[in-house]
């Protein structure tokens, strides 16, 4: 089973910031990971999938980065709505497994 | 649109039984991959399983196996998740999910809007 180390555990920002999500797995998903974003009593929503590629009618100031066991995602510029939890997801292999999350908080 | 809606949830005793209902619509349900997510109080979602368009696969968690079965009738556009000697860890907020190919492989695309399962005495 991989394992999705998820950093920092909160990250408190301000609109207009720049935020940098980390992910790493415990063994290479062979790039076959994906971010999903989920506020307060929603489901989670596909952001990203294979680590760069955007899923329809998500906003280009997300980005998805890096490979072997590394990744990121990349918020340019923070909106009021993109405050929320942040998870990773490798489809490499079964199990699924999704991340701890990340809090994105409005300082 | 895409809606999935889930029902069934609810407040059960350890040992206990629950079946879990998802009702699609806005798409072909016949041909689409479903899977059942589960999230448990301040965690994040754990994939349980999912099946093939005409039930002809069916994958699972290895820890699940035996206790949980997923199912769907294509005719009722629904999918379930039969669940049996429930523990208080199954407690969590279960959700389907119609999984979509990207880029070769499958995510969940889409989500209802989850049932809330608690085990307890």
């Amino acid at each position: 089973e991989i394992v999705l180390t998820q950093s920092p555990a909160t990250l408190s920002l301000s609109p207009g910031e720049r935020a940098t999500l980390s992910c790493r797995a415990s063994q290479s998903p062979s790039g076959y990971l994906g971010w999903y974003q989920q506020k307060p009593g929603q489901a989670p929503r596909l952001l990203i999938w294979d680590a760069s590629n955007r899923a329809t009618g998500v906003p280009a100031r997300f980005s998805g980065s890096g490979s072997g066991t590394d990744f990121t995602l990349t918020i340019s510029s923070l909106e009021p709505e993109d405050f929320a939890v942040y998870y990773c997801q490798q489809r490499w292999n079964w199990p699924l497994t999704f991340g701890g999350g990340t809090n994105v908080e409005m300082k | 649109e895409v809606q999935l809606v889930e029902s069934g949830g609810g407040l059960v005793q350890p040992g206990g039984s629950l079946r879990l209902s998802c009702v699609a619509s806005g798409f072909s349900f016949s041909t689409s991959w479903m899977s059942w997510v589960r999230q448990a109080p301040g965690k994040g979602p754990e994939s349980l399983g999912n099946i093939k368009g005409d039930g002809s696969e069916i994958y699972y968690l290895d820890s699940l196996k035996g206790r949980f079965t997923i199912s769907r009738d294509n005719a009722k556009n629904s999918v379930y998740l039969q669940m049996d000697s429930l523990r208080g860890e199954d407690t969590a907020i279960y959700y389907c999910a119609r999984d979509d190919r990207y880029g070769g492989g499958w995510y969940h695309a889409y989500w209802g809007q989850g049932t809330l399962v608690t085990v307890s005495s």
